[in-house]
């Protein structure tokens, strides 16, 4: 089946620890999203990446980093300069833009401190 | 259980009932609309979209129904079922990358 898999499902962090989520696709898809999702608020961008090795902050970038070196793998790293990471990150593809067809989601991570 | 959809707008139906959720949307020059459901835990799954053009989409049991004077969209899920119970949230599209996602409603159907 073609879908989007993250992991892990749940992650905790330590304070000053540094933490990197996995997000894998098999859709063939050349874009790739992260978003954090909190309660009561809609999705908000954290990065996004139209094309192998090139990548966008979104609205919330500050206190996160990505990399894109394989079209499948866009790996999300919360580092220690975001001081409130408790959320749940989702991660999304699309084989284009998404104002042409909609973004597909994996199951999502959820992130908690210690 | 999952924090994620805490604090929305609730929507409680009878099983077998009609639903009729509704969202306004912000940007006037939004051209693509996109309906999601997303269940306790999960990442959320696309049920219907819409394109400015059109004012009413439908597939199989939901209904979008687009009004650009006022910037309005709404999902209508006619005879719900159990499984329905879910977070509901539109999204909006202008054109390039970004995504404007509403915070959702909660859709609770009682047997």
């Amino acid at each position: 089946d073609g879908g989007i898999t993250q992991s892990p499902k749940y992650l905790f962090r330590k304070e000053g620890q540094n933490v990197t989520l996995s997000c894998e696709q098999n859709l063939n898809h050349d874009a790739m999203y992260w978003y954090r999702q909190d309660p009561g608020q809609g999705l908000r961008l954290i990065y996004y990446s139209q094309i192998v090795n090139d990548f966008q902050k979104g609205d919330i970038a500050e206190g996160y980093s990505v990399s894109r070196e394989k079209k499948e793998s866009f790996p999300l790293t919360v580092t220690s300069a975001q001081k409130n990471p408790t959320a749940f990150y989702l991660c999304a593809s699309s084989m284009g833009s998404p104002s042409n067809q909609p973004q597909h989601f994996g199951d999502g991570t959820r992130l908690s401190i210690l | 259980g999952e924090s994620v959809g805490l604090h929305l707008p609730t929507l409680s139906v009878q099983e077998g009932d009609n639903s009729i959720i509704n969202c306004a949307y912000s940007n006037s020059a939004s051209d693509y609309f996109i309906w999601y459901k997303q269940e306790s835990g999960k990442g959320p799954q696309f049920i219907i979209d819409i394109r400015s053009n059109m004012d009413k989409r439908q597939g199989q049991r939901v209904t979008v129904l687009l009004n650009k004077t006022v910037k309005h969209l709404s999902l209508q899920i006619a005879a719900t079922q159990p499984g329905d119970s879910a977070v509901y949230f539109c999204a909006e599209i202008a054109g390039g990358f970004k995504t404007i996602f509403g915070a959702g409603t909660r859709l609770f159907v009682k047997a």
